[in-house]
C-alpha cells in the first residue's frame, strides 16, 4: 500500500518567517493533494498537483511536485498566525481515481 | 458550500454496544467517504461509496460496516464498539461533476468515545 511520509512532524516558527514542509510517497504519485486542518475542524482543500514540476500558489502558500522524487513540498512565505494548523498531504494510491490516502500530518504553530 | 452534516457530533458509549454515525449531503454527489483520525496515525480511510449500494473497503475497515440506500446518506456502523474505535470520524464527499475528484469536502467530524 502507498505510504505518505510527512516531515517534519511538527514545526514552530516565528511570525514572518518562511517555512517548508514535505510529503514523500513510497510509490508512484497519481496526483498530490494538500489539505489544512484547524484544531477541532474538518480538513480544507488547499491545492492539487498532478504533473511533475507543477507549481501552484494560493496567497502566500506555494506547493511543488517532484514526480521523480515522488515528493511534494509546501512553502509558506512570511508566516502568519492564520497559517497555524495541521497540514496533510493526500494521494490516490492506485491511480483509479476513486479515493485518497493521507499522510499523518504536520502540526504548524506560528508564534506572534 | 458542500452541505455535509454529520450526526451525532459527539457520542459516548460502552464497549459492545452498536453505534451508527450518519453523513448527510444536500446534493447528489456520487462519492462519499468515512475516515477516522487518531493521534500518531493521521487520517485513515474506513469505507467509501461510489453510488447507491456501491461501497468498498478502505485501509481500516475491520469492525465497521457501511450502507448507502440513498444518494444523500452514508451510514457508518460499529456493530459492537470497542475502545480501539474511540476516535474522531470524518465524512467527506467528492464534489466533482465528473464523479470523482481528489478535492474532497469534509464534514465537521463526529467524536466517539467508547468506554
Amino acid at each position: 500500500s502507498q505510504e505518505l511520509e510527512q516531515s517534519p512532524q511538527s514545526l514552530i516558527v516565528q511570525e514572518g518567517k518562511n517555512l517548508t514542509i514535505n510529503c514523500t510517497s513510497s510509490k508512484t504519485l497519481y496526483g498530490l493533494y494538500w489539505y489544512k486542518q484547524k484544531y477541532g475542524e474538518g480538513l480544507i482543500f488547499l491545492m492539487m498537483l498532478q504533473k511533475g514540476g507543477e507549481e501552484k500558489s494560493h496567497e502566500k502558500i506555494t506547493a511543488k511536485l517532484d514526480e521523480k522524487k515522488q515528493q511534494s513540498s509546501l512553502h509558506i512565505t512570511a508566516s502568519q498566525p492564520s497559517h497555524a494548523g495541521i497540514y496533510l498531504c493526500g494521494a490516490d494510491p492506485t491511480g483509479a481515481n476513486s479515493k485518497l490516502t493521507f499522510g499523518k500530518g504536520i502540526t504548524l504553530s506560528v508564534r506572534p | 458550500d458542500a452541505g455535509i452534516t454529520q450526526s451525532p457530533r459527539h457520542k459516548v458509549t460502552e464497549t459492545g454496544t452498536p453505534v451508527t454515525l450518519r453523513c448527510h449531503q444536500t446534493e447528489n454527489h456520487r462519492y462519499m467517504y468515512w475516515y477516522r483520525q487518531d493521534p500518531g496515525h493521521g487520517l485513515r480511510l474506513i469505507h467509501y461509496s461510489y453510488g447507491v449500494k456501491d461501497t468498498d473497503k478502505g485501509e481500516v475497515s475491520d469492525g465497521y460496516s457501511v450502507s448507502r440506500s440513498k444518494t444523500e446518506d452514508f451510514l457508518l456502523t460499529l456493530e459492537s464498539a470497542t475502545s480501539s474505535q474511540t476516535s474522531v470520524y470524518f465524512c467527506a464527499i467528492s464534489e466533482s461533476e465528473r464523479g470523482y475528484s481528489g478535492e474532497l469536502f469534509f464534514g465537521e467530524g463526529s467524536r466517539l468515545t467508547v468506554l
